[in-house]
């Protein structure tokens, strides 16, 4: 079935350092996949989506890029901020509903 | 825009009793929505869909009586937990999705049940 796979966590790293978080997918047809982010206490809000192969989503300095022959989405930042601690869910979206991966945790360290 | 509110933020009740969640969309109108459940440091699980006007659609292992749903308007959908027990202590949060054939749903901030 459709499924997602995140990189475990948590991962911790220093303020300015480069983030990747791997997340790749499995799926029939071609979905729509997005990063999610979760702030302590709070709920979801949407980082960033692509919605086809190639197609490179982006926010807030972060960006990932819908690789159809890896079938992969990882979430990369340049330099990451304290502000950034959260979780990070990655999701496809498989016949109008959204399956998400089990959520990475990011702490950043001044 | 694309604001989804919950409430309450959160809920502490007593085993045996009811209690109702309600979900809004602001500045949008909701065609669906959505009902996760989220435990501890773990992912959301999706417990049911709503469609404005029509009967929520529950995933498998929901108990529909025990969680009922109800989306009586494009902007509001409630989900309300029966008789409720210390193990349906979790977060709840609801989501929405307006244009249809639009993948993206927007999130609402969650609401924390706690059940004595």
């Amino acid at each position: 079935g459709d499924s997602v796979t995140q990189m475990e966590g948590p991962v911790t790293l220093s303020e300015e350092a480069f983030l990747t978080i791997n997340c790749t997918y499995t799926a029939t047809g071609y979905p729509s996949l997005f990063w999610y982010v979760q702030y302590p206490g709070e709920g979801l809000q949407l980082l960033l989506k692509a919605t086809k192969a190639d197609d490179k989503g982006s926010n807030k300095g972060f960006e990932a890029t819908y690789r159809k022959e890896t079938t992969s989405f990882h979430l990369e930042k340049g330099s990451v901020q304290v502000s950034d601690s959260a979780v990070y869910f990655c999701a496809l979206s498989v016949s109008g509903k959204l399956i998400f991966g089990q959520g990475t945790t990011l702490q950043v360290k001044p | 825009g694309a604001v989804v509110s919950q409430h309450p933020s959160w809920v502490i009740c007593k085993s045996g009793t009811s209690v109702k969640i309600e979900c809004r969309s602001l500045d949008f109108q909701a065609t669906t929505m959505f009902w996760y459940r989220q435990f501890p440091k773990q992912s959301l699980m999706l417990m049911a869909t709503s469609n404005e006007g029509s009967k929520a659609t529950y995933e498998q292992g929901v108990e529909k009586d025990k969680f009922l749903i109800n989306h009586a308007s494009l902007t509001l959908s409630t989900l309300t937990v029966t008789s409720a027990h210390p193990e349906d202590s979790s977060f709840y949060i609801c989501s929405a999705k307006g244009l249809a054939g639009e993948d993206t749903q927007y999130f609402g901030p969650g609401t924390r049940l706690t059940v004595l």
